[in-house]
């Protein structure tokens, strides 16, 4: 059971390139979220997605674009990468409702996006 | 977008000692979480509160529900050099897709 990961951890573009960042969980879990982290901003939402198939947007959503083909898998793309998109890009995953622990999310490692 | 207010943005303490922290907004949450972040991995959930005024304790660790619901609060007890990281507080409603509202961090820094 590896919980939420993230790939890739690193990673620098150049403004006007694209890229994908891909989460996968293997906890079943319904809903997804992609996060930014930006020092002194705390944690922002972009995206999120409670279940597959389905998206909506978060907080901070403009030049990002996400898709849930998969159940275990949330994608999130730059399609021209800005230098203000430089950031710590957190997954997360909530247990389902229902479950003991229904309302707690679990974050994967991170990816470490410099935008040049 | 709403941001907690956490308190104290740093502390830095020796071992041994007790710490405590806390969050406060002005909304009302049902659920309060407490995540810990150390460098260059991602936040990991030490804490969950489901009722206003529950003590929920993991460890070392105790944490608060406020009875306002608008405040939660962290207590480490007899600190230790592993407890280094940023401490974040979130809350959230159930029914809004769970979208957390995270806490702009506690810095916590134990010398030996």
């Amino acid at each position: 059971n590896a919980g939420v990961t993230q790939t890739p951890k690193f990673r620098v573009l150049k403004t006007g390139q694209s890229m994908t960042l891909l989460c996968a969980q293997d906890m079943n879990h319904e809903y997804m979220y992609w996060y930014r982290q930006d020092p002194g901003m705390g944690l922002r939402l972009i995206h999120y997605s409670v279940g597959e198939g389905t998206t909506a947007k978060g907080e901070v959503p403009d030049g990002y674009n996400v898709s849930r083909l998969k159940k275990q898998n949330f994608l999130l793309g730059l399609e021209s990468a800005a230098p203000s998109q430089t950031s710590v890009y957190f997954c997360a995953s909530r247990s389902n409702p229902g479950t003991r622990t229904y309302n707690e999310q679990f974050f994967g490692p991170g990816t470490r996006l410099t935008v040049l | 977008g709403q941001q907690l207010n956490q308190s104290p943005q740093s502390m830095f303490i020796q071992e041994g000692e007790d710490v405590s922290m806390n969050c406060t907004s002005s909304s009302i949450f049902n659920t309060w979480l407490w995540y810990k972040q150390e460098p260059g991995e991602g936040p990991v959930l030490l804490i969950a509160l489901y009722k206003a005024g529950e003590l929920t304790s993991n460890g070392r660790l105790t944490a608060q529900f406020g009875i306002t619901r608008k405040d939660s609060f962290l207590n480490i007890s007899a600190s230790i050099p592993s407890d280094v990281g940023i401490y974040f507080c979130a809350g959230l409603n159930t029914g809004t897709a769970s979208k957390l509202t995270f806490g702009t961090g506690t810095r916590l820094q134990v010398t030996l």
